[in-house]
């Protein structure tokens, strides 16, 4: 059974800072791995996809990097912002074709 | 191409009565899947289904909870006699035809409370 963990649960960090969130998976059978961003009462924002067969992928100030062998997915976000506050989820997708998601890495960036 | 519509946004209901959730998919997506959010805790995924078929059950509670995707319409999760432990935020997702490698698109919640 897929379980996902991230770690870690809350990060405060000031403004500028660079940051790096983990997410570990343990089956390695996954078909993509996803990371989200929820702010609170609201839903989930698609961040970065990244398909099994790849190694990382760049949006903006947010680089995703997977690593399926070991189970590690890593989010790294340059020079946070305020507006970068949010709950974070990864979540990965197996043969049955649904997501399983972690917990969340809840981000509080401080101005 | 709008997003992943799903409504009411806010539900209240009495204990015992009947929720209906419904999700309308991204245009040219066939595939639903519904995730429940507990406060403080991770989405658990309940349904997965394609057009007129349930694909995977595996996460819906055995009793009162039922979900559907028919052929014309927006995908329904139904829930009877809601109990107070109902109560959570339930999000839709829909995928794009092939399965598997795709990313996936989540409506904005319908937040279920039963008073």
């Amino acid at each position: 059974k897929q379980e996902v963990t991230q770690i870690p649960a809350a990060l405060s960090v000031p403004e500028g800072e660079n940051l790096v969130l983990n997410c570990s998976f343990t089956d390695s059978a996954i078909y993509n791995l996803q990371w989200f961003r929820q702010d609170p009462g609201k839903g989930l924002t698609s961040l970065l996809l990244i398909q099994s067969s790849q190694r990382e992928q760049t949006s903006g100030r947010l680089n995703a990097s997977l690593d399926k062998s070991s189970g590690r997915s890593t989010l790294y976000i340059a020079a946070s912002q305020p507006g970068d506050s949010a709950t974070y989820l990864c979540a990965v997708r197996g043969s049955q074709g649904n997501l399983i998601f972690g917990k969340g890495t809840k981000l509080s960036v401080k101005p | 191409n709008a997003g992943v519509m799903q409504n009411p946004r806010h539900l209240v209901r009495r204990r015992g009565q009947e929720a209906r959730l419904r999700c309308s998919p991204m245009k040219g997506h066939s595939h639903v899947y519904w995730y429940r959010q507990l406060p403080e805790e991770g989405l658990k995924f309940m349904v997965y289904l394609q057009k007129e078929n349930i694909i995977d059950e595996s996460g819906m509670p055995k009793e009162r909870f039922s979900a559907e995707f028919p052929k014309e319409g927006p995908s329904i999760l139904r829930i009877q006699q809601v109990v107070r432990g109902d109560s959570a935020a339930y999000f839709c997702a829909s995928s794009p035809s092939e399965q598997g490698a795709t990313e996936a698109f989540f409506g904005q919640g319908t937040r279920l409370t039963v008073v």
